[in-house]
């Protein structure tokens, strides 16, 4: 079946460690973006990418890194530099350009003990 | 700035009454504007979407939604809610030329029998 596939569901990470999430889809989309869902604060993004090879920092950019290798994988590391890593996050699929319906994966939860 | 407002973050209803779940956003230039609904510990699902044409949209599970310029608004409604309809409910915009969706907070829809 074609969609978005996040692994793990479920992270535990120790402070001070950093984590990768991984996101793939089969969908042929060009665009991907990574967004964390905190409660009561919506979905705010924190990096997107339109093409291979290039990626662009959302609004809160800070302790994460990505890359954009493969037009189908767009892995997101949480580093030791972000400050409460603790969330939900979610990963999402696009055709190039606006208006086009953005598709999302079931999440992964991040938890930092 | 790009902004969206959910002004209500939970709504309780009985079940096959009528709701409306509200959303306003920050400007008035071109707008694609999104309805996504989430339920607990998954993705988002795609309601509907506006990009152009009528102002009335039709989506999913009997889902509709207006779309008014004048009041920069693009309210959810649906004539009669049922038990399955308990979600959390995000209102989103891109501005045209642009591909990144901003959200709002959420709202919680809570049908009760």
């Amino acid at each position: 079946d074609g969609g978005i596939t996040q692994s793990p569901k479920y992270l535990f990470r120790k402070e001070g460690q950093n984590v990768t999430l991984s996101c793939e889809q089969n969908l042929n989309h060009d665009a991907m973006y990574w967004y964390r869902q905190d409660p009561g604060q919506g979905l705010r993004l924190i990096y997107y990418s339109q093409i291979v090879n290039d990626f662009q920092k959302g609004d809160i950019a800070e302790g994460y890194s990505v890359s954009r290798e493969k037009k189908e994988s767009f892995p997101l590391t949480v580093t030791s530099a972000q400050k409460n890593p603790t969330a939900f996050y979610l990963c999402a699929s696009s055709m190039q350009g606006s208006g086009n319906t953005i598709y999302f994966g079931e999440g992964s939860w991040l938890t930092v003990v | 700035a790009q902004s969206v407002t959910q002004l209500d973050s939970q709504v309780p209803v009985f079940e096959e009454a009528p709701v409306e779940l509200r959303c306003n956003y920050s400007s008035s230039v071109s707008v694609y504007l999104f309805w996504y609904v989430q339920y607990p510990n998954q993705g988002l699902q795609l309601l509907l979407k506006y990009l152009s044409g009528s102002t009335l949209v039709k989506g999913i599970n009997g889902f509709e939604a207006e779309f008014n310029k004048s009041q920069t608004s693009f309210h959810l409604r649906k004539p009669s809610v049922h038990i399955s309809d308990t979600a959390e409910y995000f209102c989103a915009v891109s501005y045209t030329g642009f591909q990144k969706l901003v959200f709002g907070t959420g709202t919680r829809l809570l049908v009760s029998p």
